[in-house]
């Protein structure tokens, strides 16, 4: 039961930034939006989590729009250690400590 | 830091073999989770534990899956006896409650090939 909705791919230029997509339209109101990326034959990574208002980190943007259906990924300078796949979870926070459901994610390839 | 170790980081064995995967957590850290990776299924939950305890095994394939955490420092997945069909590679993670459980800390990954 997928419950996130990513394009399979995406490309973009080295220096620019990255935006990634994610449909989330069955969102609940406790649930929040997770980022995670995995790197070719490294495990995945956590990026950044939101509920309802925009966060940034020292790794991206997440912009989560008002009726929370949808959100957006942003690395703001995309550089070749970028590319991977990321992946939009959604879950309850926290979630009592519970496992992840992973999706097929966006593999996205930074051109130099 | 450390991070989540996971050994062997490479396994080959032949069909019918018994297989032993081996997760030390990150200290402090009291959740700890098996993941499964293969090109067909992708990233798939097999168990997790919280304070040792095994929470929820539902994503476990079947009875040949078995995984034990005897102390808050070390767990193991075991497969008896293993089939090709296994082959993948399998990460572990942990997490704790000091920042809501929000974020896993995932291992390098056991890369596991049944001949």
């Amino acid at each position: 039961d997928a419950k996130t909705t990513q394009p399979p791919s995406m490309d973009c230029a080295e220096g620019r930034a990255a935006n990634l997509p994610c449909n989330h339209s069955t969102i609940s109101g406790n649930e929040y939006v997770y980022w995670y990326r995995q790197i070719h034959s490294q495990g995945p990574q956590y990026i950044i989590h939101g509920l309802k208002n925009n966060e940034t980190n020292e790794m991206a943007s997440l912009i989560i729009t008002e009726d929370r259906k949808s959100s957006t990924l942003i690395l703001p300078h995309a550089t070749l250690r970028d590319t991977a796949v990321y992946y939009c979870i959604v879950r309850v926070r926290g979630g009592g400590a519970d496992g992840l459901t992973f999706g097929k994610g966006t593999h996205l390839i930074i051109q130099p | 830091d450390a991070g989540v170790i996971q050994s062997p980081r490479h396994e080959v064995t032949e069909m019918g073999q018994e297989v032993t995967l081996r997760c030390k957590p990150i200290s402090g850290h009291n959740s700890l989770f098996w993941y499964r990776q293969t090109m067909m299924r992708g990233l798939e939950l097999l168990i997790y534990f919280n304070n040792n305890v095994p929470i929820d095994d539902s994503g476990m394939p079947e009875d040949r899956f078995s995984a034990k955490m005897p102390n808050a420092s070390f767990s193991t997945l075991k497969i008896q006896p293993s089939e090709p069909r296994d082959s993948a590679v399998y990460f572990c993670a942990s997490s704790f409650p000091g920042l809501g459980y929000n974020e896993q800390f995932f291992g390098p990954g056991t890369r596991l090939t049944v001949l």
